[in-house]
């Protein structure tokens, strides 16, 4: 699976936007980048996922670079509730039905 | 309903002992996971189910035992466990097809084990 790197930490202020990046030099044409989050003790929670061109849904938006080799999830109003750990993750559809977290960012919101 | 429900929440057993734990969903997912996650780290594949036959074995001791006893329902037979196996329990599942769709995955809330 082709690796993500992401930073270890980051903080913010509640109802600022926040830009958490993530590099993947070696995605593949058939990856797909996928962000999960998971609160504190629950499971991960899907957020976004997108190819080639940005998305936004309700919770974020993702904006993925023209080469692919990087993306932002951006949260655009941060509260509390998304205080979390953010995992991207590359995901070949069609390869196996896998998911395969790396370290992740633990987000703080400072109030 | 994009539910999963895993019981029970909490499990404290000896090295011993035989356990369960179970998961289940009914948003008529054929995909079914099992990922375990230790303290402070990411969750780690296990176990994958497709169309209840396993798919993917991530190389997981035979301590660990998964059944499929239908679309809806998975387990992990535990027995003989080690205390180091003290872990939060993730299942998940989702569609089990999803080329260019992007196939979420939906995770319960875990089983946290702890094995004396």
């Amino acid at each position: 699976d082709a690796k993500t790197t992401q930073p270890n930490s980051m903080e913010s202020n509640e109802e600022e936007p926040v830009h958490l990046p993530c590099n993947h030099s070696t995605i593949s044409g058939t990856d797909y980048i996928h962000w999960y989050r998971q609160l504190p003790s629950q499971g991960p929670e899907y957020v976004i996922h997108g190819l080639t061109s940005n998305v936004n849904n309700r919770m974020a938006s993702l904006a993925i670079a023209e080469d692919r080799k990087s993306s932002t999830l951006i949260l655009h109003r941060a509260t509390l509730r998304d205080a979390a750990v953010y995992y991207c993750i590359l995901r070949d559809l069609q390869g196996a039905q896998k998911l395969v977290f790396g370290q992740g960012t633990r987000l703080t919101i400072n109030p | 309903d994009t539910e999963v429900t895993q019981t029970p929440k909490h499990l404290v057993m000896g090295m011993t002992n035989k356990k369960s734990l179970k998961c289940e969903q009914h948003m008529g997912h054929r995909a079914m996971y099992w990922y375990k996650q230790k303290a402070k780290k990411p969750p780690e594949l296990m176990f994958v189910y497709s169309y209840e036959k396993l798919s993917i074995n991530e190389s997981v001791p035979s301590r660990f035992s998964p059944e499929c006893p239908n679309s809806s329902l998975l387990n992990l037979h535990l027995h003989a466990l080690q205390p180091e196996d003290s872990a939060l329990y993730l299942c998940a599942s989702s569609q089990g097809r999803g080329r260019g769709t992007g196939n979420t995955i939906y995770f319960g809330e875990g089983s946290w084990l702890t094995v004396v």
